[in-house]
This record gives structure tokens, sequence and C-alpha cells, in this order.
């Protein structure tokens, strides 16, 4: 089956400043890779998502990039607020039966 | 609309011991599934369903049994309780085509 990892486990920015968490799968047929947040206590909501017809995706303050030559997909997320916060996990879709692969998530602090 | 949802929201089983975890959606979708998610692992997906009538296995599946009678309903059974099914248990739902899941809100179970 699939291999999802995600780094860095954890991650401290200054407020304002980028964050990138990054991710690289093992499977070359997988075509879906949503990213979610969760909030300590609460349920993963899918903030950004990219199929693997397109290079790049972005939302405001946050970015998918995808590139299927190495297997690889990356959040970016811009201007960084203390709410931004949580715990972001990476996501791949295999390519059959709709089966979902997550990482291991990365925990990020935006520090005030 | 209540999106997902899934019962009971907390429970504590003694060893050996059986339960049901229900997991309802009103959305109309075909997909359902079941995850855990423990300390520094992400989520796996224990079993999931692609339509009414039908169950598949997914990464984690064993000590785990599940059924599908009703389009809107997913049920996780665990037939003797072992303390390493302690976890967090999420139930999702998505549509094939467009490959987003919608979440329910978790439910935390304790097994002494």
């Amino acid at each position: 089956g699939e291999n999802v990892e995600q780094h860095p486990s954890t991650l401290s920015v200054q407020e304002g400043d980028s964050a990138v968490i990054k991710c690289t799968y093992s499977d070359s047929a997988s075509n879906y890779f949503p990213w979610y947040k969760q909030e300590l206590g609460k349920r993963p909501q899918l903030i950004i998502d990219i199929r693997s017809n397109v290079g790049e995706k972005k939302d405001q303050r946050i970015a998918v990039t995808l590139n299927k030559t190495a297997k690889h997909f990356s959040l970016h997320i811009t201007e960084t607020q203390p709410e931004d916060s949580a715990v972001y996990f990476c996501a791949a879709r295999g390519n059959t039966g709709n089966q979902f692969y997550f990482g291991t998530g990365t925990s990020l602090t935006v520090i005030p | 609309n209540a999106g997902v949802t899934q019962t009971p929201k907390f429970r504590v089983l003694k060893t050996g011991q059986s339960m049901t975890l229900l997991c309802a959606q009103d959305m109309n979708h075909e997909y359902m599934y079941w995850y855990r998610q423990d300390p520094g692992m992400g989520l796996r997906l224990i079993h999931y369903s692609v339509g009414e009538g039908t169950t598949a296995k997914g990464e984690v599946p064993d000590g785990y049994n599940v059924s599908r009678l009703k389009k809107q309903n997913f049920l996780l059974g665990l037939e003797s309780a072992a303390p390493s099914q302690t976890s967090v248990y999420f139930c999702a739902s998505g549509q094939g085509d467009s490959y987003e899941q919608y979440f329910g809100p978790g439910t935390r179970l304790t097994v002494t």
C-alpha cells in the first residue's frame, strides 16, 4: 500500500513568517493530496487539496505544491497568525477503493 | 444538516467487553470510513465502505468489524476490547467523484 512521510514533526515560527511542511508518498498511482488542520480536541478540517494533474494551488495565505516526479508535496502558509497554531496532516488517496493514507502530523506553533 | 455524527463521544471499557460505535451522515455520501488516531501516528484507516452493503479492510483492521446496512450509517464493532484499542476513533464520509472527506467529531475510547 501507500506510505506517506511527513516532516517536520514540530515547527515553531514567529508571527508573520512563513511555514512549510513537506510530505512524500510512495505510490505513483496516488492522485489526490489533501491537507487537514486539527485543533486540540477537534476533528480534522480540510484546508486545501490538490489533484495529480495540477502542480500548484493557492487559497489566500495557503498554498500547496505537488512534484509528481519526485513524489512529494508541500504546504506553504504565509503571514502566519497565532490562530494557525494546530496540527497539520497531509494525506494521499490511493488508486484503488478510495483509501486515504495519512502522514504522522506536524505540530505548528506560531509565536506572537 | 448535521453532517457526520458519532455516538458515543466517550466510552470506558474493561478488557474483553464489547461495544459498537455508530457513525451517521446525512449528506447521501457513498463512501464511509473508520479511522483511529493515536499520538504521533496520524490517522490510520481501520475499515471503509464504498456503498450500502459493502465493507473492506484498511490498514489496521484486526480486532474490529464493521457493517453498513443502511447508506447513512456505518457501525464499528469491537468484539473483545483490548488496551491496545485505546484511541480516538474518527468516522468520515465522502462522495467518490469529489474525493473530499468530512469527519465526525470523534469518539474517545479507553480500554482498561
